[in-house]
């Protein structure tokens, strides 16, 4: 199948401080990516949708001007987590769309605020 | 928006016998049910999907139901074997044909499947 790449896969940062979060389809362009956040013995939720050369669609609830979200090309979306606090740590998945419509997953990352 | 309820959140099995996750959903124009399967730290993997055009799905030791006017889908594991424990979620999202647009996958809350040996 398809590979996404996620990196980094864990990362530890103060308080106040923004973390970048790179999602990379390797082997295929996708248009549409998509990043979820999965808090510990929970489900993964979704956060924003990505589209490759236009603005991020975020769900109900999360803030855009906190997660910063750019999809520059067909193979790259990042996410910022932007002035980051405790309640921020959790571990952040990419998944981007292939052509025959299945999600493909980054590894994730798992993102600690101290 | 969507809502995907999943049960049990927890299922304990014996060995070789079989589990059955059941899923509802609540948004008609849904029509992409994938499961995933997530071991612990790791990105969820597909382990079956189905659209809404076809009733059920089989690969192997895995099966899955679709009931499209009760809203309903299920995962079916048969000879269940230890490698087979995990969190299993359920998902349901609009999906247009091949090339088109998608919405985001709604999961369910996710059933940790214990297989006792």
């Amino acid at each position: 199948g398809a590979v996404v790449s996620q990196h980094p896969s864990r990362v530890i940062c103060k308080s106040g401080t923004s973390v970048k979060i790179e999602c990379r389809s390797l082997d295929f362009q996708a248009t549409t990516m998509f990043w979820y956040r999965q808090f510990p013995k929970q489900s993964l939720m979704l956060m924003a949708t990505s589209n490759e050369g236009s603005k991020a669609t975020y769900e109900q609830g999360v803030e855009k001007d906190k997660f910063l979200i750019n999809h520059a090309s067909l193979t790259l979306s990042t996410l910022t987590v932007t002035s980051a606090h405790p309640e921020d740590s959790s571990f952040y998945i990419c998944s981007a769309l292939g052509l025959g419509a299945e999600a493909f997953f980054g590894q994730g990352t798992r993102l600690t605020v101290v | 928006g969507e809502n995907v309820e999943q049960h049990p959140s927890t299922l304990s099995v014996q060995e070789g016998d079989s589990a059955v996750i059941k899923c509802t959903y609540s948004d008609s124009a849904s029509n992409y049910f994938p499961w995933y399967k997530q071991e612990l730290g790791k990105r969820p993997q597909l382990i079956i999907d189905i659209r809404s055009n076809v009733g059920e799905k089989k690969d192997q030791r895995i099966a899955v139901t679709l009931n499209k006017t009760a809203k309903h889908f299920s995962l079916h594991i048969t000879e269940t074997q230890p490698e087979d424990s995990a969190v299993y979620f359920c998902a349901a999202s609009i999906r247009v044909s091949s090339g088109g647009g998608a919405d985001g996958l709604t999961f369910g809350k996710g059933t940790h499947l214990i297989i006792q040996p």
